[in-house]
Parts: structure tokens; C-alpha cells; sequence
């Protein structure tokens, strides 16, 4: 069974940093690409950031380009969102989730974790 | 970006009703498009990849329809546990986006 684990959320002053991470099972994690995907209480979806299997390529939101970055470790089987210069709006919960493919360049989220919550709040 | 505009915002129907979801895109997509199902205090779930293809361990009343710009989710018979937000997602162009969501409620 696929299991998806994030951890790192809290709250955290605006303009300083908070790392993410998830800890993946129950599946081969270098054999797929990695998202992460935000979710602002009681709105919609918005794709953050993406990775490739062998951490050879990523990408961002217009919304964190330049101060988030994705990272894996696929000897530890887990995935990390580092995060700096948070802002208010920044304010969601973070969900870790699997591609169905090794390029996280056109995704379908098959999996996911149950999220860890960002508050961006002085 | 591609925008995704679903419709109606929120659905109210009864079980046993039939469920109708729309999801129109800013520009073509192909048949590169999802839908995801989010029941209150859950994690998306994957019901529909690629416009029509059920994910993994879906029932058969979910089905998807729709190319191009237009598509729709069908929920034959609704349950209980079937009340819930849905949102569609296409993976056609940079960067992948959601739509808004619709909220099937009794």
C-alpha cells in the first residue's frame, strides 16, 4: 500500500523559512516523479512544485519560483519542499503526491498524503 | 496558464439521483484531463485520468467524458458517501492546474 507521510508543517513568521518533508512506502519511489500540491483553508488545488525520479529536472509555481525548493533523497525514500520568504498567502496545507510517471512534467496525482498545515502569520 | 472553469459551483441532489459535472478549459486540453474527488477532512482522491480511463479501484459509476475544451464527470446513482467535492485537473499544457471545484451536496 502506497503511504505518503509529510511533517514539518506549523506556524512560522512571515519572511522566514520552514522545511517540508514526506516519507514514502509501500511503493518504488525512484521510479516516479514527485509533486507537491497546496491546499488554502476551505479553497481549491494549486500544483507547487514538481520533480523527476532521479531529481534531474524540476520546476515551480509562478507563486513560489525563487524561494521554495523541491529536493529528494531516493536512498531515504523521501521528498523535501524547503520554503523561504514565506508570505501570508503561503497560508495552506501542503500535500505530498506520487506521479504516475518518472517526468513530472504532465502529472496525474494517483496518491497522496494527508497533508501537513503551513501558517504563515505573525 | 489554462484556465479550468467548473459548473455548477454546488450540486444539491438526493441519493439514487444521477450527477452531472462540468469542467470547461480556457483552450484545448486533448483528453488531458482528471478528476478528483475530496470528501470532507480527506486527501483528493484520483477517480478519472485522461478524460475516461477510471483510476485504480474506482467503481463504475464514475465515468468521464469530454476532448478539447469540455468535459464532464457522470456519478450514475449517487450514495452517501459520494457527497463531496470534486475538482478536474488538466496536464496538457505548463503549468498543471485545477479547476474551482464543484460541491455535490444533499
Amino acid at each position: 500500500e502506497v503511504q505518503l507521510v509529510e511533517s514539518g508543517g506549523g506556524l512560522v513568521q512571515p519572511g522566514r523559512s520552514l522545511r517540508l518533508s514526506c516519507e514514502a512506502s509501500g511503493f518504488s519511489f525512484d521510479d516516479y516523479a514527485m509533486h507537491w500540491v497546496r491546499q488554502a483553508p476551505g479553497k481549491g488545488l494549486e500544483w507547487v512544485s514538481g520533480i523527476s525520479w532521479n531529481s534531474g529536472s524540476a520546476d515551480y509555481a509562478a507563486s513560489v519560483k525563487g524561494r521554495f525548493t523541491i529536493s529528494r533523497d531516493n536512498a531515504k525514500n523521501s521528498l523535501h519542499l524547503q520554503m523561504t520568504s514565506l508570505r501570508a498567502e503561503d497560508t495552506a496545507f501542503y500535500y505530498c503526491a506520487k506521479d504516475v510517471s518518472r517526468s513530472y512534467f504532465s502529472p496525474i496525482f494517483d496518491n497522496w498524503g494527508q497533508g501537513t498545515l503551513v501558517t504563515v502569520s505573525s | 496558464e489554462i484556465v479550468l472553469t467548473q459548473s455548477p459551483a454546488t450540486l444539491s441532489l438526493s441519493p439514487g439521483e444521477r450527477a452531472t459535472l462540468s469542467c470547461r478549459a480556457s483552450q484545448s486540453v486533448g483528453s488531458f484531463l482528471a478528476w478528483y474527488q475530496q470528501k470532507p477532512g480527506q486527501v483528493p482522491r484520483l477517480l478519472i485520468y485522461d478524460a475516461s480511463n477510471r483510476a485504480t479501484g474506482i467503481p463504475p459509476k464514475f465515468s468521464g467524458s469530454g476532448s478539447g475544451t469540455l468535459f464532464t464527470l457522470t456519478i450514475s446513482s449517487l450514495e452517501p458517501e459520494d457527497f463531496a467535492v470534486y475538482y478536474c485537473q488538466q496536464r496538457s499544457n505548463w503549468p498543471p492546474t485545477f479547476g474551482g471545484g464543484t460541491k455535490v451536496e444533499i
